[in-house]
């Protein structure tokens, strides 16, 4: 079946320091790759997403590319600020499915 | 816009005691889920519905059910609530069919069984 699997947190940073979260996964087929975050006290939403390999989704500073020979969907961004501190998921869809699967998602803490 | 709407947004209940967790979203989407998320576990698929009129069981299904008479709502329902029920759920739409799947979620119930 399919899994995900992210990096371990809490994460902590200092304000403008650089950003990487990673996330594998483990699917059959061709699915589209999506970051969630969820900010305190909210629901998810969409960060970005991409749908094919090498595809590089984008959003708010943040990117992810879509590596489908190392089945690796890695969030980065160059530039952390405090209001980045909030819970990322990594998730993935198989379009026939219908399904996500979620990774345990990363605690993001930026300190100023 | 308001996407989704879930309610309420916090209940203490007694164990035992029946509950309905109510998701109603306005975006016309075919496709409706719910998800319990509790700390160290992540996300986890409760029941989902592709269309209105059918139904899914997700991961973790027992001891909550769902209906899907029309597109708009999707409501979960706790037969007999127990402390393990403890949880923060939330329901989530995409549009199905051909598109990417993302999926917008609601805001969250908080729901603490006694």
């Amino acid at each position: 079946g399919n899994s995900v699997t992210q990096m371990e947190g809490p994460v902590t940073l200092s304000e403008e320091a650089f950003l990487t979260i990673n996330c594998t996964y483990t699917a059959t087929g061709y699915p589209s790759l999506f970051w969630y975050v969820q900010y305190p006290g909210e629901g998810l939403q969409l960060l970005l997403k991409a749908t094919k390999a090498d595809d590089k989704g984008s959003n708010k500073g943040f990117e992810a590319t879509y590596r489908k020979e190392t089945t690796s969907f890695h969030l980065e961004k160059g530039s952390v600020q405090v209001s980045d501190s909030a819970v990322y998921f990594c998730a993935l869809k198989n379009t026939n499915a219908g399904k996500s699967t979620f990774g345990d998602g990363t605690t993001l803490t930026v300190k100023p | 816009i308001a996407g989704i709407t879930q309610a309420p947004t916090s209940q203490i209940l007694a164990a035992g005691r029946r509950m309905t967790l109510r998701c109603t979203q306005d975006m016309r989407h075919n496709a409706m889920y719910w998800y319990r998320q509790d700390l160290g576990l992540g996300l986890r698929l409760i029941h989902y519905s592709n269309t209105a009129g059918t139904t899914g069981k997700g991961e973790v299904p027992d001891g909550y059910s769902v209906s899907r008479a029309n597109t708009d709502d999707f409501p979960l329902t706790l037969a007999s609530a127990v402390p393990s029920q403890t949880s923060v759920y939330f329901c989530a739409s995409s549009d199905g069919g051909q598109g990417t799947g993302e999926l917008f979620f609601g805001e969250g119930s908080r729901l603490t069984v006694l």
